[in-house]
């Protein structure tokens, strides 16, 4: 299969903690990207980082990608109610484009 | 603002009817998307297109055909719908040179 896979599948934290989730890839790729879907809605992209880079943040989001262990994580600091939601990645190559099967986070208020 | 639009939200459709899906984009994006999801299985790549009158199959193209007439419509067609394609339909947009691509809200699709 060329799924990306996301772990935990699920995660459940209090609101301020820090919530951290991986992501696996098995294709090579050009750039690896975060996506957000609210319940039931269209996913919102959050942040990419190309495959040349290591480190990305943007705003409470850090993002980290190891091309030699094809995997990548998402790191949520000072989480809020606002942050559940399911959290996929998503890598794309030539012609290629491949989501996770994502991360169910809930934030408990 | 940028805007992705999906004709329907939800749809109940029978087993062998012809279904269509319609997305329509305000970006001028050449690149369009469907996918399908389903729990557990996440986002899966029906086709795609990068330019008019051009598509390419994603991962489980069976089953499926899909339109790109005009630049801004991308159709997703069930020639002969069944109880599998049972699905949330999600459609994408994305420009050239950016990689982000621009999601519509959904068509949850129920086939009888």
């Amino acid at each position: 299969s060329q799924q990306g896979e996301e772990d935990p599948q699920a995660l459940s934290i209090q609101e301020g903690e820090n919530a951290t989730m991986n992501c696996s890839y098995k294709t090579s790729i050009n750039n690896l990207q975060w996506y957000r879907q609210n319940s039931g809605r269209g996913l919102v992209h959050l942040i990419l980082i190309r495959s040349n880079e290591r480190e990305k943040h943007s705003g409470r989001l850090r993002v980290t990608l190891d091309t030699s262990k094809k995997s990548s994580s998402l790191l949520i600091t000072a989480s809020r109610a606002a942050d559940t939601a399911s959290y996929f990645c998503h890598v794309s190559g030539t012609y290629k484009y491949i989501f996770g099967t994502g991360t169910r986070l809930k934030v408990l208020a | 603002d940028v805007k992705v639009t999906q004709s329907s939200r939800y749809l109940v459709k029978r087993t062998g009817e012809k279904v269509f899906l319609e997305c329509v984009q305000d970006m001028d994006h050449e690149n369009m998307f469907w996918y399908r999801q389903d729990p557990g299985l996440g986002l899966r790549l029906i086709y795609f297109s990068y330019d008019v009158k051009m598509k390419e199959k994603g991962d489980i193209p069976e089953g499926y055909s899909v339109s790109r007439e005009k630049k801004e419509r991308f159709s997703l067609i069930l020639e002969s719908a069944s109880t599998n394609q049972t699905s949330m339909y999600l459609c994408a947009s994305r420009g050239r040179e950016n990689n982000e691509q621009f999601f519509g809200p959904g068509t949850r699709l129920t086939v009888l």
